[in-house]
């Protein structure tokens, strides 16, 4: 069965930073494109960022370019999302999110995490 | 960006009842659209990739039409299990941008 299970969400202050990790297991992980997609009840779902299978070609919403970075460790089957800088519009529920048959690109999504809740308050 | 747009925001339905969700992107996207259902507190799913194509174990009362700029989604005869946010997203081009989402309710 296909899990992604994503962890590492809390309370953290703006300019604050926060680590999510997205564990997988169930499927060749090392094969698969990966997606970041965040939610809020105002915004909806907004892509955030993607990786391809093997590290390479990582990409980022304007909204988080230069302030998040994306990486994956295959031998562990886990994919990282480092939030820096972190502002009051980055609080949302992050799913890691699975690309149906990409290997470079995470464009559409077929297993998707439960979610972790990221809330950015003073 | 591409802009996705969907309407309704929301719809009342009963079961049985055929529902119609259309979406509409500011710019073509060919046939690169997908349609996703989100229950309450649950991760979205995916329905319809490539705007018509049923992902496997998705139940045929759901189908997908269109391309260019306008998109359906369609469920023939509404189940009590499809009572759902459903979201229309472009895989056309980064960002990979997601529609607002129409709520079916009761």
């Amino acid at each position: 069965e296909v899990q992604l299970v994503e962890s590492g969400g809390g309370l953290v202050q703006p300019g604050g930073s926060l680590r999510l990790t997205c564990a997988a297991s169930g499927f060749n992980f090392r094969a698969y494109a990966i997606a970041w997609v965040r939610q809020t009840p105002r915004r909806g779902l907004e892509w955030v960022s993607s990786i391809g299978a093997s590290g390479g070609g990582t990409y980022f919403a304007d909204s988080v370019r230069g302030r998040f970075s994306v990486s994956r460790d295959n031998s562990r089957n886990t994919l990282y999302l480092q939030m820096n800088s972190l502002r009051l519009d980055d609080s949302a529920v992050y799913f890691c999110a699975r690309d149906r048959v990409g290997v470079a690109v995470a464009d559409t999504l077929d297993y998707w995490g439960q979610g972790a809740l990221v809330t950015v308050s003073s | 960006d591409i802009q996705m747009t969907q309407s309704p925001s929301s719809l009342s339905a009963s079961v049985g009842d055929r529902v119609t969700i259309t979406c509409r992107a500011s710019q073509s996207i060919s046939l690169y659209l997908n349609w996703y259902q989100q229950k309450q507190g649950r991760a979205p799913t995916l329905l319809i990739y490539s705007a018509s194509t049923l992902r496997n174990g998705v139940p045929s009362r759901f189908s997908g039409s269109g391309s260019g700029t306008d998109f359906t989604l369609t469920i023939s005869a509404l189940q009590p299990e499809d009572f759902a946010t459903y979201y229309c997203q472009q895989s056309y081009t980064r960002p990979f941008a997601f529609g607002p989402g129409t709520k079916v309710d009761f």
